[in-house]
């Protein structure tokens, strides 16, 4: 069974601070997804990381995906109120019976105060 | 990307009865799954449902306790049955199609309560 641990569980900061979350694993992923979700909706695909080392910038969010492709992390700057939300990592199994599946990290919920 | 509705959004049931929920996407799609989510909480992957034949579950999920339909590739229902309270959840469907893609699309999700 592959399983992604998520930290922080809880993140609650001042406007305008930096953060980050991060997502480890013992497994290899094909690929790892950052979702952002708000109550009484679906999580919304935020960016896809493929290649070992990888990163990706989304604003004042960046994305790295570890050289082994076990971990990842997602770092916000300056962060806004409107950031607030659950966030979620997802590893994409690689092949065979775990194929297209996601394993989901147990989410960091951030808050941003005004 | 793939917009996918879900019916109902929200619902309050009484112990034992059964609940189906739909979920409806614009377009063709090739990969369809169903997930529970506590509110604030991770999602658990319940089973792929696959089109034409038997759905495949998750450990821990069975066929008895969550039917799963998919009679063409736009559409799939998820029935939960003989509800006890521990199954009050988010439950959300979501699309992917096969190939170099990796996206997957959720669905709104349905606040199922059971009283």
């Amino acid at each position: 069974t592959q399983l992604l641990e998520q930290s922080p569980q809880f993140l609650s900061i001042q406007e305008g601070e930096n953060l980050t979350v991060y997502c480890n694993s013992s497994s290899v992923f094909s690929s790892l997804q950052w979702y952002r979700q708000e109550p009484g909706e679906g999580p919304v695909l935020l960016v896809t990381v493929v290649t070992g080392g990888e990163v990706k910038k989304l604003k004042r969010l960046t994305f790295q995906f570890g050289d082994a492709r076990k971990d990842s992390s997602l770092h916000i700057t300056a962060a806004q109120p409107g950031d607030t939300g659950l966030y979620l990592c997802a590893g994409v199994g690689a092949g065979g019976t775990s194929y297209g599946k996601l394993t989901f990290g147990q989410g960091t919920i951030l808050t941003v105060h005004p | 990307s793939a917009v996918i509705s879900q019916k109902p959004s929200r619902d309050i049931c009484q112990r034992g009865t059964s609940l189906t929920i739909q979920c409806q996407v614009d377009s063709q799609v090739t990969m369809m799954f169903w997930y529970r989510q506590q509110p604030g909480q991770s999602l658990t992957l319940i089973a792929t449902a696959n089109q034409g034949s038997e759905a495949t579950y998750e450990s821990g999920f069975v066929i008895d306790k969550f039917p799963i339909s998919r009679p063409n590739l736009t559409f799939s229902t998820l029935t939960v049955s003989n509800m006890s309270p521990e199954d009050s959840s988010i439950y959300l469907c979501s699309v992917k199609n096969a190939g170099h893609s990796y996206e997957q699309y959720f669905g709104p999700g349905t606040r199922l309560t059971v009283t």
